[in-house]
């Protein structure tokens, strides 16, 4: 069985640009969370979907957004990109409904804003 | 005060040896414990998945909850050099996916041969 897949692996932007990162989550699974992974912050909760519906939301300005189509698959966008927006981004895939579904992450995107 | 403490370490021990791994957690509705282990360039694996206080075993791992005291564990019994990674733990209000995880900041765990 296939595991979580984010796209790109790398990527390389300058501040003012915005990116869009893409997740395809485990087959089956239909909730997607984004989480941002840095040194000083360890990782911190972005957004959860489910079912295109974003139930969810942590503590990030709003240049950072989310959305998910039928097939499950999310991409999130951050726009006006920031120096201090350089971070590995994963994505966590689960069930979504039932009490207990553990999260299974992909191996995340790393963004370099220089 | 974070809402979740854990020693960042390094924490060497040499091969075979039990390693105990520690977090401590603030918020009293925390009812799902995770343990993950971080390679590097890697995302997170999940190790552990616990609900409420107890304890939990498979094969070399072992995860305590002591909700009580608001402090989680991990075991690492006979441990092997590709133990070495970062273990991270988490935490939810929630079990259904819908609840973002709050994690430590991770330990850094270095087995030597």
């Amino acid at each position: 069985k296939a595991g979580v897949t984010q796209t790109p692996r790398y990527l390389i932007k300058t501040r003012g640009q915005q990116v869009t990162l893409s997740c395809s989550p485990i087959s089956g699974h239909r909730s997607v969370s984004w989480y941002q992974q840095t040194p000083g912050q360890g990782l911190q909760f972005l957004f959860e979907y489910f079912s295109e519906t974003q139930r969810n939301k942590g503590n990030f300005p709003g240049r950072f957004s989310g959305r998910q189509f039928s097939n499950s698959r999310s991409e999130m966008n951050v726009s006006t990109l920031e120096l201090g927006d350089s971070a590995l981004y994963l994505c966590a895939s689960s069930l979504g409904t039932g009490e207990t579904q553990p999260q299974h992450f992909g191996d995340g995107t790393r963004l370099s804003i220089l | 005060q974070k809402e979740v403490e854990q020693d960042p370490g390094p924490l060497s021990v040499p091969e075979g040896a039990i390693v105990s791994l520690n977090c401590t957690y603030s918020n009293s509705a925390f009812q799902y414990f995770m343990w993950y282990r971080q390679y590097s360039r890697k995302g997170p694996e999940l190790l552990m998945y616990t609900y409420s206080s107890g304890n939990k075993e498979d094969g070399r791992f072992t995860a305590q909850v002591d909700k009580s005291s608001k402090y989680i564990s991990l075991f690492i019994r006979d441990s092997q050099p590709s133990d070495s990674a970062t273990y991270l733990c988490a935490m939810s209000e929630g079990g259904g996916g819908a609840d973002g995880l709050t994690f430590g900041k991770g330990t850094h765990l270095i087995i030597q041969p």
